[in-house]
């Protein structure tokens, strides 16, 4: 089956340590994005690759990175500088530029201790 | 900015139709969607409604659009307890990119017995 797998679906960890999220798609999507998720508020964009290796900022890139260097993968990184990290990280794909459907995975649930 | 607007909560009882209300502000929105959320889980497409359209009706789904008044509707008939969920509205002002989706704070719908 397609689809979009994150991993780990839970993370704790401690102030001061980055930690790196992982995303796989086999759906052959050329496009795959990060949005954070807050109780009570909207999806917000990290940042969202349209191509393999690049990628571009979205609302509130501070304090994290990515990296594109295979279609099917797009991990995040929530270093020490991101001042309040503890949220739900969704990753999501689409066919290519100008797709509207976006494909979610589970997601992943990062506490900071 | 653009921003899109819902209610936070909504509790229909199981088997009346629950209505689900969204405003926006993008007056060139080109695409209005609805995603639906399950408990810890990403989001899924229910549905999605062109700007030229005024409504939208897939099984148990209605979709109503009022351009005029930047107004989104989903409408579920014979509300389920397999409907309990978040669902988001999300408007994008066109074809140009997935990553100008701009998503509401999500409704969570509960169901009483």
């Amino acid at each position: 089956d397609g689809g979009i797998t994150q991993s780990p679906k839970y993370l704790f960890r401690k102030e001061g340590q980055n930690v790196t999220l992982s995303c796989e798609q086999n759906l052959n999507h050329d496009a795959m994005y990060w949005y954070r998720q807050d109780p009570g508020q909207g999806l917000r964009l990290i940042y969202y690759s349209q191509i393999v290796n690049d990628f571009q900022k979205g609302d509130i890139a501070e304090g994290y990175s990515v990296s594109r260097e295979k279609k099917e993968s797009f991990p995040l990184t929530v270093t020490s500088a991101q001042k309040n990290p503890t949220a739900f990280y969704l990753c999501a794909s689409s066919i290519g530029q100008g797709a509207g459907e976006l494909f979610f995975g589970e997601g992943s649930r990062l506490t900071v201790l | 900015g653009e921003d899109v607007e819902q209610s936070l909560f909504l509790s229909v009882r199981e088997g009346d139709s629950s209505v689900i209300n969204c405003t926006y502000t993008d007056s060139s929105s080109t695409y209005l969607y609805w995603y639906k959320q399950e408990p810890g889980a990403g989001l899924q497409l229910l549905t999605y409604i062109f700007s030229n359209m005024d409504m939208k009706q897939d099984q148990r789904l209605t979709v109503l659009l009022n351009k005029k008044d930047k107004h989104l509707s989903l409408r579920i008939a014979d509300t389920q307890t397999g409907d309990s969920a978040i669902y988001f509205c999300a408007e994008s002002s066109g074809y140009s990119s997935a990553s100008k989706i701009i998503f509401g704070s999500g409704t969570r719908l509960s169901i009483r017995p």
